[in-house]
């Protein structure tokens, strides 16, 4: 089946320590690739998508076809980066998305 | 331009009552989407529509049904709630072209059945 994972469901840093935030993906062919943040109580926020090579509030993602993964990172993690966050897929023709079941960054001052 | 707006915020049911979930949005999306977020679950998808008059099932959609009869509007029904339901509920819209541009998100309903 396809499947985005994350496999870390709690992810505890400190106050500038790097942070990873693990995603692999199990789809075929060209994957299309997201990362969304949902900041306590929120809507779900876009943060980065694959095809820009973008790189927002300091994360950016890499996508690595041969690892089947899409990891986030950032190399100094701030206490309002404590947060949902969601890797998710777009296939299909009607742009449906699949997420994975999210990880919850906390970042300790 | 106020993007996806959900109405109510809050609601708290009786198992076997109904009610329906407010959607709509302003950017003249054609593609609509709901999604219930469970705890450790991620989100799964229900219903979807790609313009008005088209509904399909995603994930999810037993106890749930959905009607589309204009592009700004994407109500989600429940006819029989039972506690299963409980859920904080998103919908999402999206314009057609390319994949990269994401979805906009309504701000949820959080749904308590007892």
């Amino acid at each position: 089946a396809q499947r985005v994972t994350q496999p870390e469901k709690l992810l505890s840093v400190f106050k500038g320590a790097p942070v990873e935030l693990k995603c692999n993906y199990s789809y075929s062919g060209s994957p299309e690739l997201f990362w969304y943040v949902q900041y306590s109580r929120q809507r779900l926020q876009l943060l980065l998508r694959h095809i820009s090579r973008e790189s927002i509030k300091g994360f950016t993602a890499d996508l690595n076809k041969g690892e089947t993964s899409f990891h986030l990172k950032k190399p100094f993690a701030q206490e309002e980066d404590s947060a949902m966050y969601y890797c998710a897929y777009c296939g299909g023709s009607n742009y449906k998305l699949t997420f994975g079941k999210g990880t919850l960054l906390t970042v300790n001052p | 331009n106020a993007g996806v707006t959900q109405t109510p915020k809050f609601r708290i049911l009786k198992i076997g009552q109904s009610m329906t979930l407010q959607c709509a949005q302003d950017m003249n999306h054609n593609y609509m989407y709901w999604y219930r977020q469970d705890p450790g679950m991620g989100l799964k998808l229900i219903y979807y529509s790609v313009g008005a008059g088209i509904t399909d099932k995603g994930e999810v959609p037993n106890g749930y049904n959905v009607s589309r009869s204009t592009t700004e509007d994407f109500p989600l029904r429940l006819e029989l709630a039972a506690p299963s339901q409980t859920s904080v509920y998103f919908c999402a819209s999206k314009s057609p072209g390319p994949r990269d541009y994401g979805y906009t998100f309504g701000s949820g309903t959080r749904l308590t059945v007892v």
